[in-house]
């Protein structure tokens, strides 16, 4: 079965510093990967997502993330972090559409709390 | 535009209590996903509807949970007879097309949080 590990719970930065969450997946196959931000009370927003192609995503709010299969990780980064992207942030995984699944549903890691010093 | 709501925003239950949950997703999107939201968790998947039909269930953790899309529209995740456990927020997704195309992506409304008492 497919899983997702987030292996930071809580991350603390600096406000201007840069910013990478880890995430590792487990998969049959090159699942597509996605990464999604939930802030308080509001529903889950995407950041960016890989499919195939170029290893290296652009997303919004300047986060870019690499897929790098041979580590099974696909980590999200962002240079200067700013105040407003203190939120949760969860990795997610799908299957890819030629596996022939009945649904294609997400699975998500537990996520990563990122706060963010002033 | 509009984007997908849920109502209402918070319930409170007493265990045993039977519950109704409503999704508007986005108009015109074909697919939609129930996903339960356990704290200090990511959401976990419960079902998932194509139009009206639903095609996947498997998430539902019991026969409590039930789930409809009539009209292949606004949805409706029921839960009877409530317990403790069940305390969650429950999130509804929208997509514009069928579900696994590469360019499908979920939009998520801002969920319910469950509190069963």
């Amino acid at each position: 079965a497919q899983s997702v590990t987030q292996p930071d719970i809580h991350i603390t930065v600096s406000e201007g510093a840069s910013l990478e969450l880890r995430c590792n997946y487990s998969y049959g196959a090159t699942p597509y990967l996605f990464w999604y931000v939930q802030s308080p009370g509001q529903g889950l927003q995407l950041l960016l997502k890989y499919f195939s192609g170029d290893t290296l995503v652009q997303g919004i709010k300047g986060f870019e993330a690499e897929f790098k299969r041979s580590q099974s990780s696909f980590n999200l980064r962002k240079p200067s972090v700013h105040w407003s992207d203190a939120a949760e942030y969860f990795c997610a995984v799908g299957p890819p559409a030629y596996s022939g699944a009945g649904s294609y549903q997400l699975t998500f890691g537990k996520g990563t709390k990122l706060s963010v010093i002033p | 535009g509009a984007g997908v709501s849920q109502s209402p925003r918070y319930k409170v239950a007493k265990r045993g209590q039977d519950v109704a949950l409503r999704c508007d997703p986005i108009s015109g999107h074909v697919s939609l996903f129930w996903y339960q939201q356990a704290l200090g968790q990511g959401p976990e998947f419960l079902t998932y509807f194509q139009n009206e039909a639903q095609l996947d269930k498997s998430g539902l953790p019991s026969d409590r949970f039930f789930a409809e899309r009539p009209e292949g529209s606004v949805s409706t995740l029921k839960i009877q007879r409530t317990q403790q456990e069940d305390s969650a927020v429950y999130l509804c997704a929208s997509s514009p097309g069928l579900a696994g195309a590469s360019d499908n992506e979920q939009f998520f409304g801002p969920g319910t949080r469950l509190t069963v008492l």
